[in-house]
Formats: C-alpha cells, structure tokens, sequence
C-alpha cells in the first residue's frame, strides 16, 4: 500500500459530460502529480501541485484542470469528455517538489468514455 | 527530444533465467533515475532509485540497476526470474534542470514456465 488514495475506482460516463477525480496523497507529501496511462501514448505527465501550488505542467488538454486543496488532497476535474479520454489517471505523491524524491503511486481511477 | 529510451516493449524470458531490461537517458549532466514496476490492475511500485554515490543500486525483489556514465545507460536486472516477476516496468528520470519526471514507455515482461 503506498498510501496515496484516490477515488473512484471506475468510472463510466458519455461523451461531453465533465467528471472529477480525487486523490489523496500520503500523510507528509506536499507534491501531488497527475499522470493519464492509456495504451497508444502510454503514460503522460500532466500536472503537478506543490502545496497547494501549480508547479508544473505537461500535456495537460485545456479541457482538464486540477488544483489541490488546503488539506493537500486533489481533484482532477475532466470536461466535454471524448472517446479519447478513455484511459487509466494516476495520482502520485512525493514529500517536496521533485528532485530526487520519489513518487508513490496510487493504483488510479479507469475512466471509460462511451 | 526524449529523456529516457526503453529499448524492447516486450521482453520474453523463461523462469530462472536472466531478466535484463534496459533504459537509456539524455543528460549531459547525470540525473536521478527510478525504476517502477506495474502489476495489472496496480499503480506504479518503485523498485530502485539511483541518486548519487554507488553506481550498483539494489531494489526490491532481488532486481537492481547500474548507473553508467558512459554508456548513458540504467539497466535493471534480476539473475534469475520468476512467475511473479511478469508485469511492466518504467524507467525514470528526473533531469537536474527541473523537477519533472520523465518516464519511459515501458517494457512488459512475460516470464515463460
């Protein structure tokens, strides 16, 4: 168990709908990452929050946002949803801002798009 | 330009036999380097890491990597595999200029009986 949570485990939505993934980062970390896992572009950074700040920014779709909140837990939020989104979101965690801190993974929400 | 190379996206090898699995960065300036596992279903699990200091890291599950400098190369390697060691495995970076990881796309290793 890493201790990074995140919720839902699945989720099943149609097109042009907006949904919101949490996370919760392990007791301690400050650094909470987004990562999109599908099969054809494998895994993709996307956004990253340092204490309630945007740090860094990936391919990150302007459809997406993120932000994460006092109590350092995050939300994903998806917008206009297309089949293309489909895929496998992760959440990670790390104490401070990168360098050589490693990050521990949740086990991810499986978005499906139908 | 990509941070970190896997060569291989499919590495078949036989219970007992040798798991070698390699990763190629691009830094001028030697960078921190991870290697993850990925079970099905699972997050990513952080086998080794390589910071500084010893270049022969030893991780989780009997796996280690070398760093080489002069082959820009972190390889991970197991003597000898086993059934539970199928799954897929990411190679890391994070260059010293920033503090954004850069995975690799990936290696599936299937263990054959």
């Amino acid at each position: 168990d890493s201790g990074v949570t995140q919720t839902p485990k699945h989720l099943i939505t149609a097109t042009g709908q907006r949904v919101t993934l949490r996370c919760s980062p392990r007791s301690g970390d400050l650094s909470v990452y987004w990562y999109q896992q599908s099969l054809d572009q494998g895994l993709q950074f996307l956004i990253q929050y340092y204490n309630g700040e945007e740090r860094a920014k990936g391919n990150i779709l302007e459809r997406f946002s993120a932000q994460q909140f006092p109590d350092l837990h995050s939300e994903l939020n998806l917008s206009s949803l297309e089949l293309g989104d489909s895929a496998l979101y992760f959440c990670a965690s790390s104490p401070g801002d990168g360098q050589n801190s490693p990050l521990h993974f949740g086990n991810g929400t499986r978005l499906t798009v139908t | 330009a990509q941070s970190v190379t896997q060569l291989g996206s499919h590495v078949s090898v036989s219970e007992g036999a040798l798991v070698l699995l390699r990763c190629n960065y691009s830094s001028s300036v030697p960078p921190y380097l991870f290697w993850y596992v990925q079970y099905p279903n699972q997050g990513l699990q952080l086998l080794l890491k390589y910071t500084t200091g010893a270049t022969l890291v030893k991780g989780i599950n009997g796996f280690e990597a070398e760093f080489k400098k002069s082959e820009t190369s972190f390889h991970l390697t197991k003597p000898s595999a086993h059934m539970s060691d199928a799954a897929e495995y990411f190679c890391a970076v994070i260059l010293n200029t920033g503090n954004q990881f850069y995975f690799g796309t990936g290696t599936s290793l299937t263990v054959i009986p």
